[in-house]
């Protein structure tokens, strides 16, 4: 099974850049994909790294190096907004289910 | 923008009563799963199903809780009788075997609070 590690908690400034690592140890690892949620919210689809490198997506870019089983996805110009659990999830090879981390809270401060 | 839909949105039981979540996918979407989350935690995987056959289902305690999607289009997840560490939010998901970033459509939830 996979098991995959986030700090729990994160608080930077708004307009600041931050940095979310990711870990993890996997057997039948695919790919890692990060998901946002929003207290009392539904978990939503920020990005997916199926390669090694950095994908980027409007404020929000992702990176994943197979070889260090590492992950990180990086938040630029925070806006409050952004305050919200953010969860690394690791594809499956086997039916491509997602394997959750526990989540890393994001607290953006003016 | 097409949603996933679940109902009820909140669900409030006593312990050992039958508890029932149902969740309809975004249409064409061939993959539901049903995940269970914790607060404070990540979603967990119960069951998922590639049209109306389960394919993986190893962490869902059969013993009480059951699944089904009878004509491969909405779902049904139930649990009966139901325990007070049962209460979580239940989630659905869908996904399209067309995509290539394997994003999933969460729905909104089922709130559980077994008292």
């Amino acid at each position: 099974g996979q098991s995959l590690e986030q700090p729990s908690e994160v608080t930077a400034v708004e307009g600041a850049i931050v940095q979310i690592n990711c870990t993890y140890q996997t057997s039948g690892f695919y790919g890692l994909s990060w998901y946002q949620q929003h207290d009392g919210g539904a978990p939503t689809f920020l990005s997916y790294n199926a390669l090694d490198g950095l994908e980027e997506t409007g404020r929000f870019s992702s990176f994943l190096s197979r070889s260090d089983s590492y992950g990180y996805l990086l938040l630029q110009e925070l806006q409050m907004k952004d305050s919200a659990s953010y969860f690394c999830a690791g594809v499956s090879n086997s039916g491509y289910a997602l394997n959750f981390g526990k989540g890393t809270s994001l607290l953006v401060t003016p | 923008e097409a949603e996933v839909a679940q109902s009820p949105r909140y669900k409030i039981t006593e312990k050992s009563q039958a508890v029932a979540f149902w969740c309809d996918p975004i249409s064409g979407h061939a993959t539901l799963y049903w995940y269970r989350q914790i607060l404070g935690q990540g979603p967990e995987l119960l069951v998922q199903f590639q049209d109306e056959s389960v394919v993986d289902d190893s962490q869902l305690p059969k013993d009480r809780f059951s699944a089904e999607r009878l004509k491969g289009v909405d779902s049904t997840l139930k649990i009966q009788p139901a325990e007070l560490g049962d209460s979580a939010m239940y989630l659905c998901a869908s996904s399209s075997p067309y995509g290539t970033n394997y994003g999933y459509t969460f729905g909104s939830g089922t709130r559980l609070t077994v008292v």
